[in-house]
């Protein structure tokens, strides 16, 4: 089964408005972390935000926050006034605790989605 | 700041030929990561470093091998390059507090012919 699943393939926004891109995990640990990357068409991954499992409160980074579910293993990535240079692919990622992976802080990743804001 | 650099940017290699993709970073991290992306796909580890002289196998270790000499470089190594290892490979580096963010270099898009 597929540790972190992005179904969304491809999204369109218009500018200034608001988007969320959905990310699902499974993982038997209760220690995990899960990260967004941006990685826009010239191809460099640009970390984006972080949110722990035992965190309490959702992460905000600038126009970026991150809604946790934890019941629901769901991290989606809310962007807010959508701006041109948001287009680009998406990507979630988990970090699994030491005692699954046995240490060595290695992301999984899933398959991304593609954002595309238009006028 | 540097951060995680690697080079070559692009290569062309003929199938069965060997190259050394390079890496290096400037920010002392002990972890360093190999990742492979696929056209259309997210990215899958193929070699992961805790320190200096330890490495490990990740998800798609099989056609590569690493070496981790210093605490700055970690190169991936090719032996025998095959077509399905024409991919865009992304060397990482992090921090060994889990909660943090791993910082990739710029990628190198090999072609494999």
């Amino acid at each position: 089964a597929q540790k972190i699943t992005q179904t969304q393939p491809g999204m369109f926004v218009q500018e200034k408005e608001a988007v969320t891109l959905d990310c699902t995990y499974d993982t038997s640990d209760q220690s995990y972390g899960l990260f967004w990357y941006k990685q826009p068409s010239s191809g460099e991954m640009i970390f984006l935000i972080y949110q722990g499992s035992y965190d309490e409160q959702n992460a905000t980074e600038g126009r970026y926050s991150l809604n946790f579910q934890k019941a629901r293993k769901s991290a989606n990535l809310v962007i807010s006034a959508s701006q041109l240079g948001d287009s680009a692919m998406y990507f979630c990622a988990m970090r699994e605790g030491r005692r699954v992976t046995g240490g060595g802080n290695k992301l999984t990743f899933g398959t991304g989605t593609q954002l595309k804001v238009e006028l | 700041n540097a951060g995680v650099t690697q080079t070559p940017k692009f290569r062309i290699l003929k199938i069965g030929q060997s190259m050394t993709l390079q890496c290096t970073q400037d920010m002392n991290h002990n972890y360093m990561y190999w990742y492979r992306q696929d056209p259309g796909m997210g990215l899958k580890l193929i070699y992961y470093s805790v320190g200096a002289g330890i490495t490990d196998k990740g998800e798609v270790p099989n056609g590569y091998n690493v070496s981790r000499s210093t605490t700055e470089d970690f190169p991936l190594r090719l032996e025998l390059a095959a077509p399905s290892q024409t991919s865009v490979y992304f060397c990482a580096s992090s921090r060994t507090r889990e909660n943090t963010e791993a910082f990739f270099g710029q990628g190198t898009r090999l072609t494999v012919v």
